[in-house]
């Protein structure tokens, strides 16, 4: 176990609608970063966020946005809904400067 | 367009034997190179990891080959086991970048008894 939690662990939200999914970091960690990963698919940058600001952002529209919270848990919020939404979503956390990058178990997100 | 290319997608390897799993890259600003594996319903978990200074790393069956001036790096895991049976993923880190990973499209192995 890497200490990443991630919540909720399965999800079901129907187009157009808004989601938020959780992250608590490892402890010692200061760096989350946010990935998609579609299905049989590697996973897919979306951004990342050091000291409460993004501090990177992958091919991805604005309504994907997210937070980091002083105890460096973070939230990625996905707004008006797709299908093609529908993905493993995985936060991976980190230490700045150090490349090691440790996955929790993600969460499910189905669009219906 | 996919930063690190991956192959093959799918590998079926006889209890005992060598799994051996390519990547190929072509963004020489790159300067990590990890090994994730996954099990379904899993998140990926970092395996073992090379920096582009040393030509291989071998940490128990697991083995990273690479080669530089090819560009390209591979995973062998040597005596594989079913316990192995998962789908890997090479990736690579730009530190100059978004510091973010680029993940290949990952290798299902299966290793039958």
């Amino acid at each position: 176990e890497t200490g990443v939690t991630q919540s909720p662990t399965h999800l079901i939200k129907t187009r157009g609608q808004q989601v938020t999914l959780r992250c608590s970091s490892q402890s010692g960690h200061n760096t989350v970063s946010w990935y998609q990963q579609a299905l049989g698919q590697g996973p897919q940058f979306i951004f990342q966020y050091y000291r409460e600001e993004e501090n990177g952002r992958g091919n991805f529209p604005p309504r994907f946005s997210g937070l980091q919270f002083p105890n460096y848990s973070s939230e990625l919020n996905v707004n008006a809904l797709e299908l093609d939404d529908s993905a493993l979503y995985l936060c991976a956390s980190s230490r700045v400067g150090v490349t090691e990058a440790f996955f929790g178990q993600g969460t499910r997100l189905t669009v219906v | 367009q996919q930063q690190v290319k991956q192959s093959p997608q799918s590998l079926i390897v006889q209890k005992g034997g060598i799994s051996i799993i390519n990547c190929a890259y072509e963004n020489t600003a790159f300067d990590y190179f990890p090994w994730y594996q996954q099990f379904p319903g899993k998140g990926p978990a970092l395996l073992i990891a090379i920096r582009p200074d040393v030509s291989e790393k071998k940490e128990g069956r697991f083995t990273i080959s690479f080669n530089k001036s090819a560009k390209q790096f591979s995973l062998h895991i040597m005596d594989s086991q079913p316990g192995d049976s998962a789908t890997y993923f090479c990736a690579a880190w730009e530190a100059t970048g978004a510091n973010n990973l680029f993940f290949g499209t990952g290798t299902r192995l299966t290793v039958i008894p």
